[in-house]
């Protein structure tokens, strides 16, 4: 059981480059969400996912895209990656609201 | 977006003293939650909270709901190294799928 799982860890991009964000979570979980979290910022939602088949925005989900492509995975897609989208970005799934569990997180840099 | 209020934003704290720790915010919510990230790693739950007024324990933390539901507040007692890392509270309320956060209080033990 290995709980929410995210690649790549790490990635650096140049500016205009396109990119996707994995997620996978073995808890059959119905919600999955992308988080952003940036300095002095705590944690930003960018998009959700209530259930398969279904997403919904966040507080910050311009420049990004998602697919929620069956119950285990939640991708996220930087179509133009640029130097404002440099961030740590976490895929989180639950239950219920409350007991959302977190993945070990993606750290984005773009040049 | 919304975000909570945290205070303090960070705390130097030497090995064996307890620490407080609270949140506010303007909107009330249903359910208050608490969640620890150690360096490099996703946040962790620690304490849910569903009743205004409610005080619940986990181990050394205790983290309380507060009777306006406009804020929340934990305390650590006894500190140890390994409770260094960003704490970050958050809300929620029924029937909604989002969690807003905390801007996170980040605690440090000196040796």
């Amino acid at each position: 059981n290995a709980g929410v799982t995210q690649t790549p860890k790490f990635q650096v991009l140049k500016t205009g480059q396109s990119m996707t964000l994995q997620c996978a979570q073995d808890m059959n979980h119905n919600s999955m969400y992308w988080y952003r979290q940036d300095p002095g910022m705590g944690l930003r939602l960018i998009y959700y996912s209530a259930s398969e088949g279904t997403t919904d925005k966040g507080e910050v989900p311009n420049g990004y895209n998602v697919s929620r492509l069956n119950k285990r995975e939640f991708s996220l897609r930087l179509e133009s990656a640029a130097p404002s989208q440099t961030s740590v970005y976490f895929c989180a799934s639950s239950w219920a609201t409350d007991t959302q569990y977190f993945g070990p997180g993606t750290r984005l840099t773009v040049l | 977006g919304q975000q909570l209020n945290q205070s303090p934003q960070s705390m130097f704290i030497q090995e064996g003293e307890d620490v407080s720790m609270n949140c506010t915010s303007s909107s009330i919510f249903n359910t208050w939650l608490w969640y620890k990230q150690d360096p490099g790693e996703g946040p962790v739950l620690l304490i849910a909270l569903y009743k205004a007024g409610e005080l619940t324990s986990n181990g050394r933390l205790t983290a309380q709901f507060g009777i306006t539901r406009k804020d929340s507040f934990l305390n650590i007692s006894a500190s140890i190294p390994s409770d260094v890392g960003i704490y970050f509270c958050a809300g929620a309320n029924f029937g909604n799928e989002k969690l807003t956060f905390g801007t996170g209080t980040r605690l440090t033990i000196i040796p």
